[in-house]
């Protein structure tokens, strides 16, 4: 099973937004709504901060929202704060053979 | 608050089989509504997911293709935690490891992790 393909870097200035995409197949981000965001600072593990494409767990701020299209699946951050600088990988369930899969990441930095 | 926390060693030789453990509070690994998991992250694979264990009417385990020949992810519900064994390793199988729940949102989105685990495996 491929790792699902993110763009390896994504930047904005505070305030604005970013949008990162997470391409797979028809077999994974297209099949299924069981698609995950995880923000990932340095040295720390990663935070859920979006579950079934778009829905936020507790906690998480509102700047942050998901949606899909076809087999790709895409990360907003609106409002851009510094503390927003991270890595940030999609994930999504592939069935009952592959499982989980998870993306190649994106480092977002705030200019 | 459920909180994970990893042990086991940083350094195992190529052959040998890489053990770790994952300790639980806040919640019980006989829990019948979460899964335990194990994720490995290595900056030539990234992050990966290699395996589960869930207790339902029975213990279930489900495993990555990836490692399916070598992994094993046990229960210990006498000390609430969980292990993974992964054997014969090789280079390729250092990485930071993780112990991760899900279950809370859905059985896909892994909302507790643990503190992680280097894992080197060289002679």
């Amino acid at each position: 099973q491929s790792a699902l393909t993110q763009p390896p870097s994504a930047s904005g200035s505070p305030g604005q937004s970013v949008t990162i995409s997470c391409t797979g197949t028809s077999s994974d981000v297209g099949r299924y709504n069981y698609v995950a965001w995880y923000q990932q600072h340095p040295g720390k593990a990663p935070k859920l901060m979006i579950y079934e494409v778009s829905r936020r767990p507790s906690g998480v701020p509102d700047r942050f929202s998901g949606s899909k299209s076809g087999n790709t699946a895409s990360l907003t951050v609106s409002g851009l704060q510094a503390e927003d600088e991270a890595d940030y990988y999609c994930s999504s369930y592939a069935g009952s053979n592959n499982f989980d899969v998870f993306g190649t990441g994106t480092k977002v930095t705030v200019l | 608050q459920v909180q994970l926390r990893q042990s086991g060693p940083g350094l195992v030789k190529p052959s040998q089989t890489l053990s770790l453990t994952c300790a639980i509070s806040g919640d019980s690994v006989s829990s019948s509504s979460v899964t335990w998991n194990w994720i490995r992250q290595s900056p030539s694979r990234g992050l990966e997911w290699l395996g589960r264990t869930y207790l339902r009417s029975k213990w279930y385990n489900d495993y990555a293709v990836s490692v399916k020949s070598r992994i094993t992810i046990n229960p210990d519900t006498s000390k609430n935690q969980f292990s993974l064994q992964l054997d014969s390793v090789t280079p390729e199988d250092t990485a930071v490891y993780y112990c991760a729940t899900s279950g809370n949102y859905n059985y896909w989105a892994f909302d507790i992790w643990g503190q992680g685990t280097m894992v080197t495996v060289s002679s």
